[in-house]
């Protein structure tokens, strides 16, 4: 079964400080796409990042970054210098299944608070 | 170009009534896909249609429905709803073939069942 989990409920930061949302997934497929979200009070789920299951190499995108391990099936997400608009529910997610059929597995989110 | 679009934005039922929800993908994606998120349960899958038959299904009972039309846009239906189904169901879109999996969402259609 497909799994994904952010033990992480809630954080709060100080504006420009850094912060790391932790995920960890589990799955038996041996090619599976790992995705961060994120979702602010409009409701609508942006995409951030994607990962494959065949590439390890962390990499910085502005002020995002990302530290995949699959030897411990993690796939944490780092925002660095926090602005207050970065405040949302950012949701990790495991993308499953053969071929072009697949879906969504969402982790329960965790609630990012920036304050000013 | 134009992002998902999910309407109604809100609405209100009362128990056993049922309720009909639209979403147009994004032009040129013909996978759509809807969740369910709650407070309790957050988001979870209900189904995937792709040219116009549905390719996936989560653990929802019967009374979820869906279908998508030759234009790719999508309906699902909730029959004789429960309070229960009170819930944010958001829409999302692909291209649905060899992609990554990667959905582009709506902003999602709040439903309140008193």
């Amino acid at each position: 079964a497909q799994k994904v989990t952010q033990a992480q409920t809630e954080i709060s930061v100080v504006e420009k400080e850094d912060v790391t949302l932790d995920c960890v997934y589990e799955t038996r497929d041996t090619t599976y796409y790992l995705f961060w979200y994120k979702q602010p009070p409009s409701g609508e789920l942006v995409f951030l990042i994607r990962r494959n299951s065949f590439d390890e190499q962390n990499e910085i995108s502005g002020r995002y970054s990302w530290n995949f391990q699959k030897s411990t099936s993690s796939f944490n997400f780092t925002i660095t210098a926090s602005q207050v608009v970065d405040s949302a529910v950012y949701f990790c997610a495991l993308s499953w299944g053969s071929g072009s059929a697949r879906q969504l597995t969402f982790g329960s989110g965790t609630q990012l608070t920036v304050l000013p | 170009k134009a992002g998902v679009t999910q309407t109604p934005r809100y609405l209100i039922k009362t128990r056993g009534q049922q309720v009909t929800l639209s979403c147009s993908p994004i032009s040129g994606h013909r996978s759509v896909s809807w969740y369910q998120q709650t407070p309790g349960q957050g988001l979870q899958f209900l189904f995937e249609y792709f040219s116009e038959t549905q390719r996936n299904k989560g653990n929802f009972p019967g009374r979820f429905s869906g279908r998508q039309f030759s234009n790719s846009r999508s309906e699902m239906n909730v029959s004789t709803l429960e309070l229960g189904d009170s819930a944010l169901y958001l829409c999302a879109s692909s291209s649905g073939q060899g992609d990554t999996g990667e959905l582009f969402f709506g902003e999602g259609s709040r439903l309140t069942v008193l």
